[in-house]
């Protein structure tokens, strides 16, 4: 079982929602990420968060908020998406803080539907 | 330019076969990390290894084993006796030092056929 928790696994919204997805880990990491996945592409880095720091914005469009109220949990608020936002988002963490790469450990994602 | 080139977009082989999937990278620090993930249709996406940009030493787990070769900039993956439960994307990354960026390659799709 993974040790980073995404919910809700599916989500579908209108254009005029707001919606949040929901990620939570365990594991103590310092850093967390989330990462937008389109079918058969790699995962494209959106945020990344760093002992509670915003560090990396990826120039993601504000419908896009990322927050991060402790060290466990990571959300990523969501308003006004377009069509071409539907992606799997995936959420990750991991013990690095630069110097030493510790690997990603991934949720299982979020499907995200915007109709 | 990409920093992690996968060649390969699909490959397909018979169950029992071997298989080498490629990754090549790119970077100019001395201090790196290279990673392989597994992704199956399930979409989570799986850590298989690191390696450290200076330890050279090839790596073997049961039927996986993993060709690193600075010479070349290059981190092989094979899978020796593929079973279709191997059938899934893999993905090749590396990280450079004192960022917590990750690149990905674009993924190599194994089909693994019984």
């Amino acid at each position: 079982d993974t040790e980073v928790t995404q919910t809700p696994k599916h989500l579908v919204m209108g254009m005029t929602n707001k919606k949040s997805l929901k990620c939570e880990q365990h594991m103590g990491h310092r850093a967390m990420y989330w990462y937008k996945q389109k079918a058969k592409k790699p995962p494209e880095l959106m945020f990344v968060y760093s002992y509670e720091k915003l560090s990396i914005n990826e120039s993601v469009p504000s419908r896009f908020s990322p927050e991060c109220p402790n060290s466990s949990l990571l959300n990523l608020h969501l308003h006004a998406l377009q069509p071409e936002d539907s992606a799997l988002y995936l959420c990750a963490s991991s013990t690095s803080r630069g110097v030493d790469a510790g690997e990603l450990f991934f949720g299982e994602g979020s499907r995200l539907t915007v109709l | 330019a990409q920093k992690v080139t996968q060649a390969q977009t699909e490959i397909s082989v018979v169950e029992k076969e071997d298989v080498t999937l490629d990754c090549v990278y790119e970077t100019r620090d001395t201090t790196y990390y290279l990673f392989w993930y597994k992704q199956p249709p399930s979409g989570e996406l799986v850590f298989l290894i690191r390696r450290n940009s200076f330890d050279e030493q090839n790596e073997i787990s049961g039927r996986y084993s993993w060709n690193f070769q600075k010479s070349t900039s290059s981190f092989n993956f094979t899978i020796t006796a593929s079973q279709v439960v191997d059938s899934a994307v893999y993905f090749c990354a590396l990280k450079e030092n004192n960022f917590n960026k990750f690149y990905f390659g674009s993924g190599t799709k194994l089909n693994v056929k019984p």
